[in-house]
């Protein structure tokens, strides 16, 4: 089946350090890739997304681009900020049984940024 | 604020108590998912509900039952739990693969 692995955490920064959270993925066919982002006492929110294969996405100085050929989705952001502290999902989408959508997400990355 | 309400935020109850967790959406989504969410294990999907019908059910123990009375609307009917269910269960819906979700709750069984 489709699957999912991101980078093990915990990842610390300091402010203004750059910041890469690898993925890749495992699947048939070309699903949309997104990353979610979880702040401490939050459900998770949609960071962003990518469709098709050398889309990038990109939303608060966060990117990451879709590749195809690595089948890969790493997230950067140059310089982060104490505020960027929380848990980021790297996920894929598939259609499940009865055709509903689902995702199919990583375990997480814990980022801590230090001031 | 992502239009994925939950309640209550924090439950305790001990292992004969009967609970229900509320997901409420607006969002005019057609799809409503739980997961659970344990410290140190990935995100469970645990059902899926696609205009008011069960299209999953990943294998989840019968002290867990869904309701899905309205596209807008998700129950999570507890009993009969144990200490290794606590955790935080998150309701989500979505649209064109987007999943929104709510806060969770945040539930201890003792």
């Amino acid at each position: 089946g489709n699957s999912v692995t991101q980078m093990e955490g915990p990842v610390t920064l300091s402010e203004e350090a750059f910041l890469t959270i690898n993925c890749t993925y495992t699947a048939t066919g070309y699903p949309s890739l997104f990353w979610y982002v979880q702040y401490p006492g939050e459900g998770l929110q949609l960071l962003l997304k990518a469709t098709k294969a050398d889309d990038k996405g990109s939303n608060k100085g966060f990117e990451a681009t879709y590749r195809k050929e690595t089948t890969s989705f790493h997230l950067e952001k140059g310089s982060v900020q104490v505020s960027d502290s929380a848990v980021y999902f790297c996920a894929l989408s598939e259609v499940g049984q009865g055709g509903s959508e689902k995702l199919v997400f990583g375990k997480g990355t814990k980022l801590t940024v230090n001031p | 604020e992502t239009g994925v309400t939950q309640t209550p935020r924090h439950l305790v109850m001990g292992m004969t108590n009967k609970k229900s967790l509320k997901c409420e959406q607006h969002l005019g989504h057609n799809a409503m998912y739980w997961y659970k969410q344990s410290a140190k294990k990935p995100l469970e999907l645990m059902f899926v509900y696609n205009f008011k019908e069960q299209t999953e059910n990943n294998s989840v123990p019968s002290r867990f039952s869904p309701e899905c009375p309205n596209s807008s609307h998700l129950f999570l009917h507890l009993h009969t739990l144990q200490p290794e269910d606590s955790a935080l269960y998150l309701c989500a819906s979505s649209q064109a693969h987007i999943q929104y979700f709510g806060a969770g709750t945040r539930l201890s069984v003792l």
